[in-house]
């Protein structure tokens, strides 16, 4: 079955420090893994997936197929940064659908 | 540009009631449909999703259901509303093709 596990629901980071919102996955076939942001009073929204390889606003993510595992990571935490991070896996299978964890609400302390 | 569009924006019920949210998207066809909710401490969780007309699939046991009329329409539904049917209400689509879900604005609906 598949399952994305966030197993913090609350991460509270000073400005400055590095910040690692940990996610791991369940999942038989070859997913494809994404983060999701919702700023306050925004649409919930892209982040980055796994497959672009790319750094958006400074955070990275690294799938490690090993340990199943797609941990959002940025180095210096900025104070906009604050908002609900969803970790999200779609299969290659049974209609693609998008699967969600319960999400993790950053708090960056200035 | 492709544009979701979710109505109402808020929503208040009495017990009882009937529901039914639309969503809608323009200029994209045949995209993956999905509802969600979003509950405090409890995530986003998948309600419905759909690949076609009339083709739904429930993740989960509740009190709605969801039909799919056309390409681009997906009604979230129920005939008697429940207190616990209580929350904010998500609709998104991803094309077949590419894997992004793009969201709409939600519902926030409370049930009294």
């Amino acid at each position: 079955a598949q399952r994305v596990t966030q197993p913090e629901k609350l991460l509270s980071v000073f400005k400055g420090a590095p910040v690692e919102l940990k996610c791991n996955y369940s999942y038989s076939g070859s997913p494809e893994l994404f983060w999701y942001v919702q700023y306050s009073r925004q649409r919930l929204q892209l982040l980055l997936r796994h497959i672009s390889r790319e750094s958006i606003k400074g955070f990275t993510a690294d799938l490690n197929k090993g340990e199943t595992s797609f941990h959002l990571k940025k180095p210096f935490a900025q104070e906009e940064d604050s908002a609900m991070y969803y970790c999200a896996l779609k299969g290659n299978t049974g209609g693609f659908k998008t699967i969600f964890g319960a999400g993790t609400r950053l708090f960056v302390k200035a | 540009s492709q544009t979701i569009h979710q109505w109402p924006a808020t929503l208040v019920q009495p017990v009882g009631s009937p529901l039914s949210l639309e969503c809608t998207v323009e200029g994209t066809s045949n995209p993956n449909l999905y509802w969600y909710r979003q509950a405090a401490g409890r995530g986003l969780q998948l309600l419905f999703y759909s690949v076609g007309i009339g083709q739904i699939s429930s993740e989960v046991p509740q009190n709605l259901s969801a039909s799919r009329p056309q390409d681009r329409q997906f009604i979230l539904s129920s005939k008697k509303l429940l207190l616990s049917d209580s929350g904010f209400y998500l609709c998104a689509w991803s094309s077949q093709v590419n894997t992004e879900a793009f969201f709409g604005q939600g519902t926030r609906l409370t049930v009294v």
